[in-house]
């Protein structure tokens, strides 16, 4: 079945500093969705990406989507102290399920 | 404009019990989801429901059931509780298959 893995599991960085997760599917995707999850709440949503090649960007966040559609990535330049948290992809197949990413955990070191 | 609300928050089961996790969205959204999210790992698809009466399997459903009660609800019942399935259990919901809205979850401990 399809898988979706991400690296780094966690990652600690001192403020300031850039950040980057990436996102690997075993399948080709429809479309990843990219989640922050704070210790202790629920999952919340950043973006959908859908297009082959497709690069956004949110203020600090540029979120990327590869050309074959089975892998992706989320950069934060500069980290703050706000920004810590799991972060998590889910890959959509074009049907309703969406298969999460194990997740990288972000500790900002002030 | 309470979103996915969740109940019980907190819940207590001795292995072998029967429960029912409660959700509710006011956003008329078509599609609902149950997850479970294991400590320092992402989330597992349990169930889902594209739209009010369809229900469908997702990676891992053994020992659990669902009913989608109306548009609005979505219940997730575990029939004989194991300590395996000691997790946070999290309801999320969505239109088209976009952007997924989570509930506050509902963390579960099986003795």
């Amino acid at each position: 079945g399809q898988q979706v893995m991400q690296i780094p599991q966690y990652q600690h960085v001192q403020e300031g500093e850039d950040f980057t997760t990436y996102c690997n599917s075993s399948t080709t995707l429809s479309n990843i969705q990219w989640y922050k999850q704070r210790p202790g709440g629920h999952p919340v949503f950043l973006i959908q990406l859908v297009k082959s090649g497709e690069v956004k960007k949110q203020k600090r966040l540029t979120f990327q989507f590869g050309e074959a559609k089975k892998n992706s990535s989320l950069h934060i330049t500069a980290t703050q102290t706000t920004d810590v948290g799991t972060y998590f992809c889910a890959g959509g197949s074009g049907t309703y399920k969406y298969i999460f990413g194990t997740g990288t955990r972000l500790k900002v070191l002030a | 404009n309470a979103g996915v609300t969740q109940t019980p928050k907190f819940q207590v089961l001795k292995t072998g019990q029967s429960m029912t996790l409660q959700c509710a969205q006011d956003m008329n959204h078509n599609s609902m989801y149950w997850y479970r999210q294991d400590p320092g790992m992402g989330l597992r698809l349990i169930y889902y429901s594209a739209s009010e009466g369809t229900t469908d399997k997702g990676e891992v459903p053994n020992g659990y059931n669902v009913s989608r009660l109306n548009k609005r609800e979505f219940s997730l019942r575990l029939e004989s509780a194991a300590p395996s399935q000691t997790s946070v259990y999290f309801c999320a919901s969505n239109e088209n298959r976009g952007t997924q809205y989570f509930g506050p979850g509902t963390r579960l401990l099986v003795l």
